[in-house]
């Protein structure tokens, strides 16, 4: 079974500087992948980044980036330059490669302060 | 265009009635996925079809019954509303192949569901 932990329940970050959301997972499935989506007060769910169990990089979108450490199972995301429209609640999510749906962590709030 | 469109996006009403949320998704993908999301904001899967065909039934009660009249469309329905059942229900799809890791989910923006 996939489990997926996510410690910190909010973080304060100041705008323009860097935060590190942290995840980590639990599987057994050699072949996982790993998501982190945003979820702003209006209540959308918003897809940021993916990175593949098998991929030799870092995965990045624009100021997104995953720091993957595969030995410690740790998916930990990096908003780099934070901005007021950053303030949100972050969720990490895995899939294993023959499952279908994803399972998602608790989720983090950011607020970015001015 | 929407990608992923449910409708609608609040829905307020009586324990005990049977109500339904529509779920349209434009991107030509042939799986879809009805999550649900609790108070304290916390995501599980439900019901997921590929190709019409059911592939995912959680442990939900048989009051919720899944609808997928083609690819692109995933209906759900919820008989004799309970106060539990209050909580943010969310359509996603994907271009879902099995043996794929990279497998987005594009999700619609929610319906919020109040039971009184």
């Amino acid at each position: 079974a996939q489990k997926i932990t996510q410690t910190q329940p909010g973080m304060f970050v100041q705008e323009k500087e860097a935060v590190t959301l942290d995840c980590t997972y639990d599987t057994s499935d050699p072949s996982y992948g790993l998501f982190w989506y945003k979820q702003p007060s209006s209540g959308e769910m918003i897809f940021l980044i993916y990175q593949g169990s098998y991929d030799q990089q870092n995965a990045t979108e624009g100021r997104y980036s995953l720091n993957f450490q595969k030995a410690r199972k740790s998916a930990n995301l990096v908003i780099s330059a934070s901005q007021l429209g950053d303030s949100a609640m972050y969720f990490c999510a895995m899939r294993d490669k023959d499952d279908y749906k994803l399972s998602f962590g608790a989720g983090t709030t950011v607020t970015v302060r001015a | 265009d929407t990608a992923v469109s449910q409708t609608p996006k609040y829905l307020v009403t009586q324990m005990g009635n049977d109500k339904s949320i529509k779920c349209e998704q434009n991107l030509g993908h042939d799986t879809m996925y009805w999550y649900k999301q609790d108070s304290k904001k916390f995501l599980k899967i439900m019901f997921s079809y590929n190709n019409k065909e059911l592939i995912i039934n959680e442990t939900v009660p048989n009051r919720f019954s899944p609808k997928s009249p083609d690819k692109a469309h995933l209906n759900l329905h919820i008989n004799s509303l309970e106060l539990g059942d209050s909580a943010v229900y969310f359509c996603a799809s994907s271009q879902g192949v099995a043996g794929l890791a990279k497998n987005i989910q594009y999700f619609g923006a929610g319906t919020r569901l109040s039971v009184l």
